[in-house]
């Protein structure tokens, strides 16, 4: 079956403008979260979403960046005013029941380039 | 604070050999320790997870140790292929329920 998908794979920006990252989960998994990984890094978390519950947003880094999911499946990361620190590869992950021993499949991720 | 550590140095063994990485801890009392594969422009790939009553886990070439005590874990590729060349992260439960993930150790297995 299809696994996660993301898109663009690759986003080239110039700072101060905005710009929207798509998540597309695996069918039927409640649970959605967003990491950045910049170069060389670790995964760091950014947003949680399970179900119809309030998302955990306490991973996102400033008031620039908001995350909605739709319908309980596609989502989007948006990053408004960019910032050159901002350059990263956003990864998305699902995962079934979204419990802390449930694996999360990952998506290939967006590489952000601001500029 | 919280950290994980993990060995930021590339490792880099002969094919045929047991690679080894490790996985150290500080300030968690994780009850679930997960590891992952990442190949370079992909995302990372759940490989195991081991519980905190769990001394060690094995699946296949890979086993996985998990000492509460040392606060550390250790992962193990027996018998190591060009093929298992990739960043290898562990990712703990934090305080908040999440998972968060160590900056990984890239393995290079040479021919």
């Amino acid at each position: 079956g299809a696994g996660v998908s993301q898109s663009p794979s690759n986003k080239v920006t110039e700072k101060g403008k905005d710009v929207e990252l798509r998540c597309d989960p695996i069918s039927g998994h409640t649970a959605l979260y967003w990491y950045r990984q910049s170069l060389g890094q670790g995964l760091e978390f950014l947003i949680y979403f399970q179900g119809n519950s309030a998302p955990d947003k306490s991973g996102l880094p400033s008031d620039r960046f908001s995350a909605e999911r739709t319908g309980g499946s596609v989502s989007t990361l948006t990053i408004q005013r960019t910032q050159q620190e901002d350059s990263a590869v956003y990864l998305c992950a699902s995962s079934s029941r979204g419990g802390y021993s449930d694996t999360q499949y990952f998506g290939p991720g967006t590489r952000l380039t601001v500029l | 604070s919280q950290k994980i550590e993990q060995n930021s140095e590339a490792l880099n063994i002969q094919e045929g050999k047991t690679a080894t990485l490790t996985c150290n801890y500080t300030n968690y009392s994780p009850a679930y320790l997960q590891w992952y594969r990442q190949d370079p422009g992909r995302g990372p790939v759940f490989l195991l997870l081991i519980r905190e009553n769990e001394k060690e886990k094995r699946k296949e070439r890979l086993k996985v140790t998990f000492d509460t005590t040392l606060k550390q874990s250790l992962f193990h590729i027996t018998a190591s292929q060009p093929a298992d060349s990739a960043t290898y992260l562990c990712a703990l439960l934090n305080a908040g329920n999440m998972l968060t993930f160590g900056g990984g150790t890239r393995l290079m297995v040479k021919p």
